[in-house]
């Protein structure tokens, strides 16, 4: 089935510095990716998404290019901020399910100031 | 417009009860999917429903199960709760119901139920 797999955190960087968090997938058919950044105490907010091959989503400045070659699509940000602190998820939908969304297990994020 | 709602945002229940979450859509929405978050499982799917018909399921046991209404607000019961049960349970709203072709309707999630089971 499909899947995905996003690296662990918790990742701590220092105001300004750059971002990645990895993220791959399997998929059997051909699935748009998503990006959902979670805050404390509320709920998921979409980030950017990426509907097909070498398509490019940014928002806010964060990026995240659909690999299918490597089956993967990276979240990288040039310079984070403290209020980037959060929660990140990689998620993907296939279009024979629906609107089911199968989520990574999530990376928290902290920036120190 | 107003975002999707949950009620209750928070609920105590004991084992052996049964509990019914409610979700409110986007005005105009018309699939609703809801979703167990756990700190040890993630993010789960649990059921969508488009045009008050349940189009997916997840891997849950019959004791969770849904309905969407003609307006489109849907609710999810759990009888006989467990203590694993404990979660926040969220709920996405979306226009469509999915589709083939590389068009994609954004998802739009509540702020979840915390249920604590005890």
């Amino acid at each position: 089935g499909n899947s995905v797999t996003q690296m662990e955190g918790p990742v701590t960087l220092s105001e300004e510095a750059f971002l990645t968090i990895n993220c791959t997938y399997t998929a059997t058919g051909y699935p748009s990716l998503f990006w959902y950044v979670q805050y404390p105490g509320e709920g998921l907010q979409l980030l950017l998404k990426a509907t097909k091959a070498d398509d490019k989503g940014s928002n806010k400045g964060f990026e995240a290019t659909y690999r299918k070659e490597t089956t993967s699509f990276h979240l990288e940000k040039g310079s984070v901020q403290v209020s980037d602190s959060a929660v990140y998820f990689c998620a993907l939908s296939d279009w024979e399910y629906g609107n089911k969304l199968v989520f990574g297990a999530g990376t928290i994020l902290r920036v120190k100031s | 417009k107003a975002g999707v709602t949950q009620t209750p945002r928070y609920l105590i229940k004991t084992r052996g009860q049964q509990v019914t979450l409610s979700c409110s859509p986007i005005s105009g929405h018309r699939s609703v999917s809801w979703y167990q978050q756990t700190p040890g499982q993630g993010l789960q799917f649990l059921f969508e429903y488009f045009s008050e018909t349940q189009r997916n399921k997840g891997n849950f046991p019959g004791r969770f199960s849904g309905r969407q209404f003609s307006n489109s607000r849907s609710e999810m019961n759990v009888s006989t709760l467990e203590l694993g049960d404990s979660a926040l349970y969220l709920c996405a709203s979306s226009p469509s119901g999915g589709g083939s072709g590389p068009t994609y309707n954004e998802q739009f999630f509540g702020p979840g139920t915390r249920l604590t089971v005890l």
